[in-house]
């Protein structure tokens, strides 16, 4: 398997409900991210982690909950969401090699559902 | 801060004619900029970015861009679209994080391609 995979590629959920989204690079980068993309709306960064640290959160409400164990995997656990939150989940990866070349890579998303 | 215009949120060209979407950024220093495009049920894909140096940008599938500076512009262009070029286009400006540059990315633009 190579690039950037994501599990599940569609999820339906209730209100409460908890679920994970789950996250798997095989580039060999030091950081990953999570954006949330919603119909009209552009690319929301959520979080950034480089190194496993969190790097950034951008206002990210509680009930998203990100989890990094290594530089290859990255997890979005979920939890008591909202309809508001259906949107398609993406997630990406780059290097860190302080150079300006260091574009993102990203997977095909999951395509979350909450009713 | 940083941010991104794409005014047309939807392009249609015929299948072999020309193709310019344009975009418009804001920034306050020497900016990054990246061409994303995104087919269906997909995640993104970068085509092209500039740094520095020459203007005029190549990138894969045959798209190019030009850095405009005095018009803060980074239009993308190809000579002869294909139908497989449908997809959404997103425009985006790097902020430096850490060792990497995170794109902030605009609303993206619709490319229907008729036959």
């Amino acid at each position: 398997e190579t690039g950037v995979t994501q599990t599940p590629r569609h999820l339906v959920m209730g209100m409460t409900n908890k679920k994970s989204l789950k996250c798997e690079q095989h580039l060999g980068h030091n950081a990953m991210y999570w954006y949330k993309q919603s119909a009209k709306k552009p690319l929301e960064l959520m979080f950034v982690y480089n190194f496993k640290e969190q790097t950034e959160n951008n206002s990210v409400p509680s009930r998203f909950s990100p989890e990094c164990p290594n530089s290859s995997h990255l997890f979005l656990h979920l939890h008591t969401l909202q309809p508001e939150d259906s949107a398609l989940y993406l997630c990406a990866s780059s290097p860190l090699t302080g150079g300006r070349g260091n574009e993102q890579f990203f997977g095909p998303g999951t395509r979350l559902t909450v009713l | 801060a940083q941010s991104v215009t794409q005014p047309d949120i939807h392009i249609t060209v015929s299948e072999g004619a020309s193709l310019e979407l344009r975009c418009n950024y804001s920034y306050g220093a020497t900016p990054y900029l990246f061409w994303y495009v995104q087919s269906p049920g997909q995640g993104l894909q970068l085509l092209l970015k500039y740094f520095s140096g020459d203007t005029l940008v190549q990138g894969i599938k045959g798209f190019e861009a030009e850095f405009k500076r005095s018009q803060s512009s980074f239009n993308l262009r190809k000579p002869s679209v294909h139908w497989s070029d449908a997809a959404e286009y997103f425009c985006a400006v790097g902020r430096s994080s850490g060792g990497s540059y995170i794109p902030t990315f605009g609303r993206g633009t619709s490319l229907i391609v008729h036959p």
